[in-house]
């Protein structure tokens, strides 16, 4: 059963910082990555995803995988107000190409 | 325009009674999906059906049943409903790909609470 570990719990960074949120899982032979952003009372959406070791840049957003490791982090650059929700971290694979399994979640708080 | 939908937003039902909750998605996909977020839980998968077939379920109790009466609606009816059923049901769609993690894209929710 993989399992899926995110930190912190809570995050409060300034305008314009770097956030940085972490994720741990526990199969190596997962295949995707995913991050998702919640905003309270709404379904989640996809950022960004990553399947192979190394980086991935999308706008403000980097995210890092490394599968030795069972790690991965999302860099958000120059973080704003409208960025503050609840990211979760989301592994594919195991056995399957259809399910997601979901960490419980960092909640970023962007302070102007 | 809301590429998924899923109704009601609110359900209100009382212990041991019946609900279905609604699901369409205008994206063209051919897999959806239930899942199930309650309080201090992560989101919870329920089931995937991939061309109006169950590819997976880790939903332990029969009191979960999926309908798929057309290729674009994914139903959850949901019976002898219990208090720990309390939880928000998102539905997702994504592509369908043998050995590719496509994007699930979620609708906005259902909120069931069981009194």
């Amino acid at each position: 059963q993989e399992k899926v570990q995110q930190s912190p719990e809570s995050l409060i960074v300034p305008e314009g910082a770097m956030s940085s949120l972490n994720c741990t899982f526990s199969n190596s032979a997962s295949q995707s990555i995913w991050w998702y952003q919640q905003h309270p009372g709404k379904g989640p959406e996809a950022l960004i995803s990553i399947f192979s070791n190394g980086n991935k840049k999308e706008g403000r957003l980097t995210v890092y995988l490394n599968r030795a490791s069972l790690h991965v982090s999302l860099h958000i650059r120059d973080s704003q107000p409208s960025d503050s929700a609840v990211y979760l971290c989301a592994v594919s694979g195991g056995g399957s190409n259809y399910k997601l399994t979901f960490g419980k979640g960092t909640l970023l708080t962007v302070t102007p | 325009d809301p590429k998924i939908i899923q109704k009601p937003k609110y359900l209100v039902a009382v212990t041991g009674s019946e609900k279905i909750l609604i699901c369409e998605q205008y994206l063209g996909h051919n897999a959806m999906y239930w899942y199930r977020q309650s309080a201090k839980k992560p989101l919870e998968f329920m089931f995937s059906y991939s061309y109006q077939k169950l590819m997976d379920n880790q939903t332990a109790s029969s009191r979960f049943q999926p309908q798929s009466s057309k290729k674009n609606h994914l139903d959850l009816q949901i019976t002898a409903l219990k208090p720990d059923d309390s939880a928000t049901y998102f539905c997702a769609s994504s592509q369908d790909g043998t050995g590719v993690s496509y994007e699930q894209y979620f609708g906005p929710g259902t909120r069931l609470t069981v009194l």
